[in-house]
């Protein structure tokens, strides 16, 4: 079974500032990993994946992620936090290709507040 | 706009109703996935759809049942509805039968059940 765990429910800083998000997983295979992003009252859009590739990935935004199979982690991060960077962020690992649900397992969500 | 489709965005009703949500998935995409969320358990995978077949099952309750059309659009049916199931239902849709290449999702629709 696979499970994800978000270090932090909350997360506060002050706009210009860098974003950190912390996330660590826990899979039988080697995984596939993602960022979602949740506005208030909006839906879920993905901010980047990895998916075996380079383990530093870039995604929308100005953010990136980066794999570290040793940690279990996949961190997100952002060096200058915006006003717009305001909501929830959901890590997400998914079922190995040709597992039975290929359903997607959520982290709890990090809410993050950018003060100006 | 994500192309997934969801209506209604919103929807109220009583205990003991029924109620179904609809979602259209974007264009060219074969899978349909619902999940659940609610502040007490966060996101929750449903269930899955793959070109009109069901291919999975997550904590789906037996009141609740989906299907999904020849026209892949897919409805999720709430019965017997409970104050508990109060929540906001996504649904997402992706080209294959997996789930490593992400999804997209949809708005949602948010249930207030009274």
């Amino acid at each position: 079974a696979q499970s994800v765990t978000q270090l932090d429910s909350h997360v506060s800083v002050s706009e210009g500032t860098p974003v950190l998000l912390r996330c660590n997983y826990s899979s039988s295979y080697s995984p596939s990993l993602f960022w979602y992003v949740q506005h208030p009252n909006k839906g879920l859009q993905l901010l980047l994946k990895y998916t075996s590739a380079a383990t530093l990935v870039k995604g929308i935004n100005g953010f990136e992620a980066e794999f570290k199979k040793s940690e279990t982690s996949f961190h997100l991060t952002k060096p200058s936090a915006h006003m717009s960077d305001a909501a929830e962020y959901f890590c997400v690992v998914s079922d190995p290709p040709g597992a039975a649900g290929n359903k997607l397992t959520f982290g709890g969500g990090t809410r993050v507040l950018v003060k100006p | 706009d994500s192309g997934v489709t969801q209506t209604p965005k919103h929807l109220i009703t009583a205990t003991g109703q029924r109620v179904t949500l609809r979602c259209s998935p974007r264009s060219g995409d074969l899978s349909v996935y619902w999940y659940q969320q609610s502040l007490d358990q966060g996101l929750q995978f449903l269930i899955q759809y793959y070109n009109g077949e069901e291919r999975a099952k997550g904590n789906i309750l037996e009141r609740f049942s989906a299907q999904q059309f020849p026209d892949l659009h897919s409805e999720l049916n709430l019965s017997s509805l409970e104050l508990g199931d109060s929540a906001l239902y996504f649904c997402a849709s992706s080209v294959e039968d997996r789930g490593d290449y992400g999804y997209t999702f949809g708005s949602g629709t948010r249930l207030t059940v009274v």
